[in-house]
């Protein structure tokens, strides 16, 4: 089936430590967002890459940076990860256009200790 | 204040009540809505998606209403069962960016 795969489920980091979370797709989308969901919280959006261009949301820490070597892969990079970073990351996928809504993977839990 | 606010902040319902479930928007110009499911630890999950034409949009037990006029939607649960147990999102696009409600925890007791 075509999905959204996140990897892993579960990551846990040590504080300052790099962590790189992925996102896979096979829905063949040309739209691959990020975002961080705090517990009760609305997801927030931290990127987007519409095909090969990024887009970073004017209040993401740069502590955060994304990669997308090719249109099935994004990659969200936490640099030093702070104790306030720990959060769900849900990496969803779209075709052009919001019209036709959003496809989320399962989410990534990170726990910073 | 967030463009999308939605009501009740959490519900606790008895297996095989039904529920309604409230998403006011001041979102514009308006795309479309949608209604996501998001059980615990994992990414949320499509339930309706709403034009401005559409006033109700039915998927199994969940039922969507669109007041475009008010910008008020709601999501009706019928015949509530264990596994309703989750968070439900209100989605509205402006046609560019999509705009998150905080969402409803539903909780079904047996």
């Amino acid at each position: 089936d075509a999905m959204v795969i996140q990897n892993p489920r579960y990551q846990v980091t040590q504080f300052g430590k790099p962590v790189t979370l992925s996102c896979s797709q096979t829905l063949n989308h040309n739209v691959m967002y990020w975002y961080q969901q705090k517990s009760s919280q609305a997801p927030k959006l931290l990127f987007h890459y519409y095909d090969k261009d990024f887009n970073n949301e004017a209040d993401t820490p740069d502590n955060f940076q994304s990669r997308r070597p090719n249109t099935s892969f994004c990659f969200l990079d936490i640099r030093s990860p702070g104790l306030g970073d720990a959060a769900m990351y849900l990496c969803a996928t779209s075709r052009t256009g919001t019209a036709y809504g959003y496809t989320f993977g399962s989410g990534t839990r990170l726990t910073v200790v | 204040k967030n463009q999308v606010e939605q009501s009740p902040q959490s519900l606790i319902i008895l297996e095989g009540k039904n529920c309604t479930l409230q998403c006011n928007y001041t979102v514009s110009p308006f795309s479309n809505l949608r209604w996501y499911k998001q059980d615990t630890g994992r990414g949320p999950v499509s339930l309706t998606i709403m034009t401005f034409s559409e006033n109700t949009k039915s998927n199994g037990r969940y039922t969507a209403t669109l007041d475009a006029d008010t910008k008020q939607s709601s999501l009706h649960i019928t015949a509530s069962q264990l596994s309703d147990s989750a968070s439900y999102i209100c989605v509205v696009s402006d046609g560019n960016d999509m705009r998150f409600g905080a969402g409803t925890r539903l909780t079904v007791k047996p």
